[in-house]
């Protein structure tokens, strides 16, 4: 059974505060994600992973940065806690190759920043 | 940019009932697929369609790709509270990277 972790569930922090989130995958996948999902905004990409310490900004990075020193676990950072990060963080990954890969999931990091 | 509007945004209906969800776009995709999450949970890959004008079932649910490859919708027959969740479509931005862009998000709501 394919998996994709992420290290907790639920997650409160103080503003400046330093964040970090892990993710692991179990599938060899070369592709791993980080998004965030705000309501009414669906899924917004933050950071991608194509291969091992390669990383390329999604759509929204400013705030975050990323780490990813094995293939398996993709981290994701707040340097600095703000309310306005406070979000669900889902984690995916993904195989390579041609055509359309399906992206696994993971359950998602309930971040609040208070 | 790329963007991906879906509508409606919610839905609630009686079992039984049908219901067609829409995911269109200015711009051409690849491919677009649909996920389907449940609370609690990652969004699940429910399909994806490649060839315009293509129509794939899977039971009681029917996607469609438009023939120009920037529009797709979702078809669900005779709902079931199971089917209850939030239906995202997204388009692939690159076979080669996997990278998709996601539409806001449709919640359904199937009440017995």
């Amino acid at each position: 059974d394919v998996k994709v972790t992420q290290s907790s569930r639920y997650l409160v922090k103080r503003t400046g505060e330093k964040v970090f989130l892990e993710c692991v995958q179990d599938m060899d996948h070369e592709n791993m994600f980080w998004y965030r999902q705000d309501p009414g905004l669906g899924l917004r990409l933050i950071y991608f992973s194509y291969d091992v310490k390669m990383k390329e900004k999604g759509d929204i990075p400013e705030g975050y940065s990323v780490s990813r020193e094995k293939k398996e676990r993709f981290s994701l950072i707040l340097e600095s806690a703000s309310t306005n990060q406070t979000s669900m963080y889902l984690c995916a990954s993904s195989s390579r190759g041609r055509g359309p890969s399906e992206q696994y999931f993971g359950p998602g990091t309930r971040l609040t920043v208070t | 940019t790329q963007l991906l509007e879906q509508s409606p945004q919610f839905l609630s209906i009686q079992e039984g009932e049908n219901l067609t969800v829409y995911c269109n776009s200015s711009s051409v995709f690849s491919s677009l697929q649909w996920y389907r999450q449940e609370p609690g949970e990652g969004p699940v890959l429910l399909v994806t369609v490649v060839t315009g004008g293509e129509v794939k079932k899977l039971k009681r649910l029917t996607f469609q790709f438009g023939d120009a490859r920037k529009d797709s919708s979702l078809h669900i027959t005779a709902a079931q509270p199971g089917d209850t969740g939030l239906y995202l479509c997204a388009g692939v931005r690159s076979s080669n990277t996997g990278k998709l862009i996601f539409g806001q998000g449709t919640t359904l709501q199937v009440k017995p």
